[in-house]
């Protein structure tokens, strides 16, 4: 069974500050991760995924296969960033996604 | 891409009704998904839905409670059967993650259905 965790549902920072979406699954295999955002009034969208290994909207995220995370980070956060964050999976030879329960993101001025 | 939109985008219901949800796709499409976004929960996949064959249901959801029809490569409906109170939900159409869109899948707006 596949399973996403994201241990917290509210993070608050305030503006310039670090932020780290933690995100840890579970999959036997080799799994594919994405970071899925939504903003206020608006639809679920993809954020970056790992294999693409890029960095969007100054966010990133690095699979650690040992530690089976996947961290989403950005230096410095902004208040525009202010969104839910879903972590999610998806099996080798599957097309649907695991999805964690979300992390909301508020950036304060 | 792909661009997705629902009908209702939002509905208020009886207890004991149905609502059946529609969802058109810009672009033909071999799967469509049908989510559930109970509040304060995550994303939940309902079913699987192709076009010429019976949906794929997932654990805890059955084709008497959640009918869904896929008439074409464009299009889906889920009904949402017999309602309580605890269907009240979010209920999201989605396509994609296969290589056609790059393992992307895509999201409609979402229908906010409340049951009374």
């Amino acid at each position: 069974a596949q399973r996403v965790t994201q241990p917290e549902k509210l993070l608050s920072v305030f503006k310039g500050a670090p932020v780290e979406l933690k995100c840890n699954y579970s999959y036997s295999g080799s799994p594919e991760l994405f970071w899925y955002v939504q903003y206020s009034r608006q639809r679920l969208q993809l954020l970056l995924r790992h294999i693409s290994r890029e960095s969007i909207k100054g966010f990133t995220a690095d699979l650690n296969k040992g530690e089976t995370s996947f961290h989403l980070k950005k230096p410095f956060a902004q208040e525009e960033d202010s969104a839910m964050y879903y972590c999610a999976l998806r099996g080798s030879g599957y097309s649907t996604l695991t999805f964690g329960k979300g992390t909301m993101l508020l950036v304060s001025p | 891409s792909a661009v997705i939109s629902q009908k209702p985008s939002r509905d208020i219901c009886q207890r004991g009704t149905s609502l059946t949800i529609q969802c058109q796709v810009d672009s033909q499409v071999t799967m469509m998904f049908w989510y559930r976004q109970q509040p304060g929960q995550s994303l939940t996949l309902i079913a699987t839905a192709n076009q010429g064959s019976e949906a794929t249901y997932e654990s805890g959801f059955v084709i008497d409670k959640f009918p869904i029809s896929r008439p074409n490569l464009t299009f889906s409906t889920l009904t949402v059967s017999n309602m309580s109170p605890e269907d009240s939900s979010i209920y999201l159409c989605s396509v994609g993650g296969d290589r056609a869109f790059y393992n992307e899948q895509f999201f409609g707006p979402g229908t906010r259905l409340t049951v009374l």
